[in-house]
């Protein structure tokens, strides 16, 4: 059965911290990893990621995936309260995406 | 462009009772899907589609029903509603390639009493 975990579920932060957010998986024909941030509505979509090593970067949100180990992180430095969401780590393989069931991030001002 | 856009935002259901919820989207994307997310859970594809007439079930199908007559529709149905089916319903759509990810709609709130 494919499965995709998050860890942690949650964490509190304060501003200007930097935190990493773990998404690992487990699943047959992997094709890419998706991380989205969820604030109380839709999900948004942050970074796609197909290759190993390489970092996608976006403002100071960063991924990098590692399929031998078959794992991502997700960074986020010098948070701030608008970080403040649920990240959700997605698994396309063949015609579905997977979810993990999210991290919870609260930023503290 | 309005992206995907799901209709209602909220009902309330009684036990027992059918409704559709409906999805469409204009960005003329092949696949679409149905999530459910429950309270501190991820999302769970409850159905797909990856060209019009042709659907599958995700993880979660029981109690649910899907078509897909047009690539721009696609409606999802229960039918005797329960109360385990209380949750956020969301429709999401991405292209052949999917390497862009998916792309969601603002969520149905479905409370069924």
């Amino acid at each position: 059965e494919d499965k995709v975990v998050q860890s942690p579920l949650s964490l509190v932060v304060h501003e200007g911290d930097t935190v990493t957010l773990n998404c690992s998986y487990e699943v047959t024909n992997f094709r890419s990893l998706l991380w989205y941030k969820q604030e109380k509505k839709a999900p948004t979509f942050l970074f796609m990621l197909t290759s190993s090593g390489i970092e996608k970067k976006s403002g100071r949100l960063s991924s990098i995936l590692d399929k031998k180990e078959l794992f991502s992180i997700l960074n986020i430095t010098a948070t701030q309260t608008g970080d403040s969401a649920v990240y959700l780590c997605a698994v396309l393989t063949g015609n579905q995406f997977y979810f993990g069931t999210g991290t919870s991030l609260t930023v503290i001002p | 462009n309005a992206g995907v856009t799901q209709t209602p935002k909220f009902r309330i259901l009684k036990i027992g009772q059918s409704m559709t919820l409906q999805c469409t989207q204009d960005m003329n994307h092949n696949y679409m899907y149905w999530y459910r997310q429950d309270p501190g859970m991820g999302l769970k594809l409850i159905y797909y589609s990856v060209g019009a007439g042709i659907t599958d079930k995700g993880e979660v199908p029981n109690g649910y029903n899907v078509s897909r007559s047009t690539t721009e529709d696609f409606p999802l149905r229960l039918e005797l509603a329960a109360p385990s089916q209380t949750s956020v319903y969301f429709c999401a759509s991405s292209s052949a390639s999917q390497y862009t990810g998916a792309i969601f709609g603002s969520g149905t709130r479905l409370t069924v009493v």
